[in-house]
């Protein structure tokens, strides 16, 4: 059984800094992209950045570029994304994903296919 | 960057009655779309994946539809577990983008 379990959420004052961990269980971890989405209170959801089975390939969104760092330990099974320079607007849900990739005629389809109970940061004075 | 936009953004409706909702993308994505069933307090849920394609393990009253800018799911007699909101979720070149959510309630 696939498992996604994040933790390392918490209260921040802004400017702080925080790392998220995802540990993950029932699949071949390094075999798999991994992805970062986050959801605003009351709010819709946001992906966040995204990192290769290898670690080798990052992306980001351009709301967390140059603040945010996604990183992955395949030893440990668990992805990471360390947050600095906080914002108020930062505040949401975190959750972790594991993508799935469909090979096309000219490229990668990836999704998401299990996602984890999310952990709360909250960026606050 | 696209944008991915749903309609409505909330919608009424009775256990048994037929569901479809609209999703619309700002330039074409082929088949890249999902979609995603969240309930409060909980992680989203895969339903469809590659536009049309039914998750395994999600119920066929689940369908979805649709190529190039617009997309639609359909469900085909509402349960009461379908009670939720539902995202559409586009994938382009290693970004991600969602819709605003449809959210479905009781009538």
């Amino acid at each position: 059984e696939v498992q996604l379990v994040e933790s390392g959420g918490g209260l921040v004052q802004p400017g702080g800094s925080l790392r998220l961990s995802c540990a993950a269980s029932g699949f071949t971890f390094s075999s798999y992209a991994m992805s970062w989405v986050r959801q605003a209170p009351g709010k819709g959801l946001e992906w966040v950045s995204a990192i290769s089975g290898s670690g080798g390939s990052t992306y980001y969104a351009d709301s967390v570029k140059g603040r945010f760092t996604i990183s992955r330990d395949n030893s440990k099974n668990t992805l990471y994304l360390q947050m600095n320079s906080l914002r108020a607007e930062d505040t949401a849900v975190y959750y972790c994903a594991k993508a799935v990739s469909l090979r096309y005629s000219s490229g990668w389809y990836y999704y998401f296919d299990y996602w984890g109970q999310g952990t709360l940061v909250t960026v606050s004075s | 960057d696209i944008q991915m936009t749903q309609s409505p953004s909330t919608l009424s409706a009775s256990v048994g009655d037929r569901v479809t909702i609209t999703c619309r993308a700002s330039q074409s994505i082929s088949s890249w779309l999902a979609w995603y069933q969240q309930k409060p307090g909980k992680a989203p849920k895969l339903l469809i994946y590659k536009a049309s394609s039914l998750e395994s393990g999600v119920p066929s009253r689940f369908s979805g539809s649709g190529s190039g800018t617009e997309f639609t799911l359909t469900i085909s007699s509402l349960q009461p577990d379908d009670f939720a909101t539902y995202y559409c979720q586009q994938y382009n070149s290693y970004t991600w983008t969602f819709g605003q959510g449809t959210k479905v309630e009781i009538k």
